[in-house]
């Protein structure tokens, strides 16, 4: 069993629009949850990092954290075309080391 | 002003040579990672120090040797290169490890390429 999971895609968005991307893990211990965005030849770079249940606001992007349901969620408002990337969501479990588990990413693409 | 540079970022050889990728940052963070990105964009820890000292070695073929002179450098030393290690690696580095709400900041990658 994978232990972080999110849909590949494409997933299709009109600009303006809402992109709803979902992130499951398997392993409760989990600590901490991040949301990496990569464009296509580059490296991974930081959107957003979220730790407490609940909902995690900054800018245009909105984090959702159930540790219950063992997931998380990037929201991104009014989608522009720049949004077109792969987002990878990652997951710490703690235990002293700082590593970083991180799902196979999903495709978005904000079309005009 | 580059946070985590690598060097080469190109590298283009053939099966059965030894290569190294270098590594180095400058945030003064204690922590750098080596990270593999296959082809279908899965990225997978490879090994992580902490001050010069290694502390996560996942299972990754004993061709791969990482070393670390200092905090700031980390690099990857790969002998006898097969054509499953065409890739793209990824340096990374944190403030501290330990603490599981650090954000890890990624290099520009080094895209190796075995024929």
């Amino acid at each position: 069993q994978k232990e972080v999971e999110q849909n590949s895609g494409p997933l299709s968005v009109p600009e303006g629009a809402i992109a709803s991307l979902n992130c499951t893990y398997s392993d409760r211990v989990s600590q901490s949850f991040f949301w990496y965005r990569q464009y296509s030849g580059k490296s991974p770079e930081l959107i957003m990092s979220i730790y407490s249940n609940g909902d995690k606001e900054d800018g245009r992007f909105t984090a959702q954290l159930n540790k219950a349901s063992q997931y998380v969620s990037l929201l991104i408002r009014d989608s522009q075309p720049s949004d077109s990337a792969t987002y990878l969501c990652a997951v710490n479990l703690g235990g002293g080391y700082n590593k970083l588990i991180f799902g196979a990413g999903t495709r978005l693409a904000v079309h005009p | 002003d580059t946070a985590v540079s690598q060097t080469p970022k190109y590298l283009v050889t053939q099966m059965g040579n030894d290569k190294s990728i270098k590594c180095e940052q400058n945030l003064g963070h204690d922590t750098m990672y080596w990270y593999k990105q296959d082809s279908k964009k899965f990225l997978k820890i490879m090994f992580s120090y902490n001050n010069k000292e290694l502390i996560i070695n996942e299972t990754v073929p004993n061709r791969f040797s990482p070393k670390s002179p200092d905090k700031a450098h980390l690099n990857l030393h790969i002998n006898s290169l097969e054509l499953g290690d065409s890739a793209v690696y990824f340096c990374a580095s944190s403030r501290v490890t330990g603490a599981a709400q650090e954000t890890q900041y990624f290099g520009p990658g080094t895209r190796l390429l075995v024929l």
